[in-house]
């Protein structure tokens, strides 16, 4: 079974709107984090933010804010006003607490563009 | 350096041929992670060393794939008898240590084409 699904294989935004990129995730493990990173073109993967799944509040780092709701499995991105730059393909990613390599295990992206 | 630094960053190989995987972690860090990364896909976990000690090579797709780390910093991914199955980004990722809230921090991978 999938752990992380990434349902929008693409995303379109105009530059200065918002824009959510959904994950949803699956694991029995009450202990877990989620992550999202940032892959552009150049290939580098690019840690954005992180939540704990015994985080009371909504994780924010800056523009990228995670939209955590523990009862729906869900761990949506929002990136308030969209820049040229935040052009790339993004991955949400899940490590378990239970898995004593502490792996992240990704789901399949959503690439972004963002329109001028 | 300061990060993740892969080499080399571009790698073609004949099938059939072995080739060799270098990864330098960003120093001190204990964790190094290897993921293999198909086009348009997102990275698949490949193996695991917690310094010097191989601790999950459950991502390992066949005994042609090896990996080591020997001295616990520097690591290496072979690949013996290249197949065209084997053409990825190969990326290498260390943590400053195991847990759960550390992340990754990545090189810029190495991309295998077998021709």
């Amino acid at each position: 079974a999938q752990k992380i699904t990434q349902t929008q294989p693409g995303m379109f935004v105009q530059e200065k709107e918002a824009v959510t990129l959904d994950c949803t995730y699956d694991t029995s493990d009450p202990s877990y984090g989620l992550f999202w990173y940032k892959q552009p073109s150049s290939g580098e993967m690019i840690f954005l933010i992180y939540q704990g799944s015994y985080d009371q509040q909504n994780a924010t780092e800056g523009r990228y804010s995670l939209n955590f709701q523990k009862a729906r499995k869900s761990a949506n991105l929002v990136i308030s006003a969209s820049q040229l730059g935040d052009s790339a393909m993004y991955f949400c990613a899940m490590r378990e607490a239970m898995d004593s390599s502490y792996k992240l295990i990704f789901g399949s992206g959503t690439r972004l563009l963002v329109r001028p | 350096g300061a990060g993740v630094s892969q080499s080399p960053r571009y790698k073609v190989a004949k099938r059939g041929q072995d080739v060799a995987l270098r990864c330098d972690p960003i120093s001190g860090h204990v964790s190094l992670f290897w993921y293999q990364q198909a086009l348009g896909q997102g990275p698949e976990f490949l193996t695991y060393f917690q310094n010097e000690a191989q601790l999950d090579k459950s991502g390992l797709p066949s005994d042609r794939f090896f990996a080591e780390r020997p001295e616990g910093s520097v690591s290496t991914l072979k690949i013996q008898r290249t197949q065209q199955e084997d053409s990825a980004v190969y990326l290498c990722a260390s943590s400053l240590e195991p847990g759960l809230t550390q992340p990754l921090h990545f090189g810029n991978g190495t991309r295998l084409t077998v021709t």
